[in-house]
C-alpha cells in the first residue's frame, strides 16, 4: 500500500463548480498534513496546511479525518486558474524533516 | 523575488557525462532537500541536509551525490547520467522544528541524450 494515495483524475469541471479531492495515508501516527499545488512543468507550491479542526482559506477548505486516515480538499466556485495538479503531502512521525508526497490529482476547469 | 533559486532551469547532457545542478536560498533555512520528479509521479526525495548533516535515502543510487558548502548553497552531482535520470530535479528548503513547510525552487529539467 502506498504511503499517500490519491485519485489521479483528471477531474474535468465547469467554471463555478464545486469539486472535492480525497487522499488517504497509511501511517496512523503522521503528524502534519498539507495540500500543495503544482502547475504543469512548475514546482510545487504550498496551498494550505491541514489542521485537525479543519480550515478554510477563501474558496478552499481542507479537512482531516484521523480515524479514517484521510484528508480532503474542497474547492468552491472553481476558476480557470485553479487548473493544476493538487498534491496531498504528509509528514510521517519520527521523520521530522521529511515529507511524503502523493502522486497528485489533476484538475481541469473549463468554460 | 525568488527565495529558492535553481540553476540552470534546463540542462541537456550526454549519456555518461557528469552534470552538476545548483540551488541557492535566501531564506536562511537549515534544511535543504533534493527531489527527483518524473512525469505524472510524486516528487521522490533523494537526500537532504540538516545543517551540514547529510541524509541519504536508502534507494538513492550511488550515481547521485550532493554537496552543501554553506547554508545558502547546495549542489546535486550526477556522476554518470543515464537515460533513466532524465527528470525534473527540485530543490527545497525548510526551517527545522515546528511544522515542516517546504519551499521549492523552480526546478531544473534534465535531458539526457
Amino acid at each position: 500500500r502506498k504511503e499517500v494515495e490519491q485519485d489521479p483524475g483528471p477531474f474535468n469541471v465547469p467554471e463555478g463548480a464545486t469539486v472535492a479531492f480525497n487522499c488517504t495515508y497509511s501511517n496512523s501516527a503522521s503528524q502534519s498534513f498539507f495540500w500543495y499545488r503544482q502547475d504543469c512543468r512548475k514546482e510545487p507550491k504550498l496551498l494550505m496546511s491541514v489542521y485537525s479542526s479543519g480550515n478554510e482559506d477563501g474558496r478552499f477548505t481542507a479537512q482531516l479525518n484521523r480515524a479514517s486516515q484521510y484528508i480532503s480538499l474542497l474547492i468552491r466556485d472553481s476558476k480557470l486558474s485553479d487548473s493544476a495538479t493538487y498534491l496531498c503531502v504528509v509528514n510521517p512521525t519520527g521523520t521530522a524533516s521529511k515529507l511524503t508526497f502523493g502522486t497528485g490529482t489533476r484538475l481541469q476547469v473549463t468554460l | 523575488d525568488a527565495m529558492v533559486i535553481q540553476n540552470p532551469r534546463y540542462q541537456v547532457t550526454q549519456f555518461g557525462k557528469p552534470v552538476t545542478l545548483s540551488c541557492s536560498q535566501t531564506l536562511n533555512h537549515n534544511v535543504m532537500y533534493w527531489y527527483q520528479q518524473k512525469s505524472s509521479q510524486a516528487p521522490k526525495l533523494l537526500f537532504h541536509y540538516y545543517d551540514k548533516d547529510f541524509n541519504n535515502e536508502a534507494d538513492t543510487p550511488d550515481n547521485f551525490q550532493s554537496r552543501r558548502p554553506n547554508t545558502s548553497f547546495c549542489f546535486l552531482d550526477i556522476r554518470s547520467p543515464g537515460l533513466g535520470d532524465a527528470a525534473m530535479y527540485l530543490c527545497a528548503t525548510s526551517r527545522a522544528g515546528g511544522v515542516n513547510i517546504q519551499y521549492f525552487g523552480a526546478g531544473t529539467r534534465l535531458s539526457v541524450l
